[in-house]
């Protein structure tokens, strides 16, 4: 295919919204990660998928963030209650295991006003 | 607590001339390191992994743990290399990564 995919590619959500960000990763990719890079700093990791199952959330910054992937392929990030500190670009990469090339999506700049 | 420094926000270099983008990490176990590339408005990709020790696009990086460093070098800057180049460090696992805040590399003509 094209790539890992990310919708939307730019959403603004007023303080207080829920938010869900999509990432459809290359098809037959196992390992699928999720990163948050805020304005001028490199991307920081949030949670990690082997398939379905969701193996490592350390880096949820806190428990208005949830990340599922129901089928072992599409992936939602969804933010409860949105805050400022939420604005950053959203990052999702996929790979075939966890230790092969990750493949990067363009990303979901997420703008909370 | 691991950590990756780039030290410099931007480099601008000729045409021609060399390239080394510096990087510094901090890790207690056995460290895997990355250089991504990310070009104008495109993604971010994997430049180079230092298990491979491959040169890609001209670049070489050494991993030094003495120094704890693992510089990005080419000896002959391009104008289609000006990208942001971000370090990365494999944490327990491929690719659960610490990156640094990336340099800018900016190659005039």
């Amino acid at each position: 295919g094209a790539g890992v995919s990310q919708s939307p590619r730019y959403k603004v959500a007023k303080r207080g919204q829920d938010v869900a960000l999509r990432c459809d990763p290359i098809s037959g990719h196992v390992s699928l990660f999720w990163y948050q890079q805020a304005l001028g700093q490199g991307p920081e990791f949030l949670t990690y998928f082997q398939n379905e199952a969701q193996l490592d959330k350390s880096g949820l910054p806190s428990d208005r963030f949830f990340a599922e992937r129901p089928e072992g392929s599409v992936s939602t990030l969804k933010i409860q209650r949105t805050q400022q500190e939420d604005s950053a670009v959203y990052l999702c990469a996929s790979s075939l295991v966890g230790n092969t090339e990750a493949f990067f999506g363009q990303g979901t700049r997420l703008t909370v006003v | 607590a691991q950590r990756v420094t780039q030290p410099e926000k931007l480099l601008s270099v000729f045409k021609g001339a060399p390239v080394e983008l510096k990087c510094n990490y901090s890790y207690s176990g056995s460290p895997e390191l990355f250089w991504y590339v990310q070009y104008s408005r495109q993604r971010l990709q994997l430049l180079l992994r230092h298990i491979s020790r491959e040169s890609i696009k001209g670049f070489t990086a050494d991993l030094n743990k003495g120094e704890t460093s693992f510089h990005l070098k080419k000896p002959f800057a391009q104008e289609e290399d000006s990208a942001m180049y971000y370090c990365a460090l494999s944490k327990g696992y491929g690719n659960k990564l610490v990156f640094g805040a990336g340099t800018i590399l900016r190659v005039k003509s």
